[in-house]
């Protein structure tokens, strides 16, 4: 069935460096391509979105790039803070609308002072 | 300020027992989302809902069932509850046709014994 694979799984960094998390997604019809940050304990925040009509989107430190021939989007952090250490989900369409969403198995991010 | 709220954070109950989670949003969104989230599988849809009387199974709907009866709320319905449901069940909402959740509750964590 349609799928999306995250990597990697965890990530440490240290303060100041750049993060980059991937994400391959199966279904070439997929057209919608949230990221959601959750901390430890709280519930998910979308962070960034992008949709299939743009190749990269940013919004201050952080910005989302896609490549629909390869089928893959991926998450950029920089200058990364302690406050950016959670986990970070990426979700994409399954060609049955915006709503129905397949997410990520989640990147585990730590960043260290 | 957006608010998803769910009836309890944590809940415990027994095999065969009926089970009702409820959650509730203040921003008259139409979107409105039930997931559960396991270690290592990331979010997975079981249910959501794009207006009042209105739902659409996701991935994992076998077990539960829905209700929207009001457009500020959407209630989770474990039928007949099973070990295999203990998770951390998460609402979500937004607002749109081109979107997929926005907004998160809490959570509920529900452990059947």
């Amino acid at each position: 069935g349609e799928n999306v694979e995250q990597h990697p799984s965890t990530l440490s960094v240290q303060e100041g460096d750049s993060a980059v998390i991937k994400c391959t997604y199966s279904d070439s019809a997929s057209n919608y391509f949230p990221w959601y940050k959750q901390e430890l304990g709280k519930r998910p925040q979308l962070i960034i979105d992008i949709r299939s009509n743009v190749g990269e989107k940013k919004d201050q430190r952080i910005a989302v790039t896609l490549n629909k021939t390869a089928k893959h989007f991926s998450l950029h952090i920089t200058e990364t803070q302690p406050e950016d250490s959670a986990v970070y989900f990426c979700a994409a369409t399954m060609n049955t609308g915006f709503q129905k969403l397949v997410f990520g198995t989640g990147t585990r991010l730590l960043v260290s002072p | 300020d957006v608010k998803v709220t769910q009836s309890s954070r944590y809940l415990v109950k027994r095999t065969g027992e009926k089970v009702f989670l409820e959650c509730v949003q203040d921003m008259d969104h139409e979107n409105m989302f039930w997931y559960r989230q396991d270690p290592g599988l990331g979010l997975r849809l079981i249910y959501f809902s794009y207006d009042v009387k209105m739902k659409e199974k996701g991935d994992i709907p076998e077990g539960y069932s829905v209700s929207r009866e009001k457009k500020e709320r959407f209630s989770l319905i474990l039928e007949s509850a099973s070990t295999n449901q203990t998770s951390m069940y998460l609402c979500a909402s937004s607002l749109g046709q081109d979107r997929g959740p926005a907004y998160f509750g809490p959570g509920t964590r529900l452990t059947v014994l």
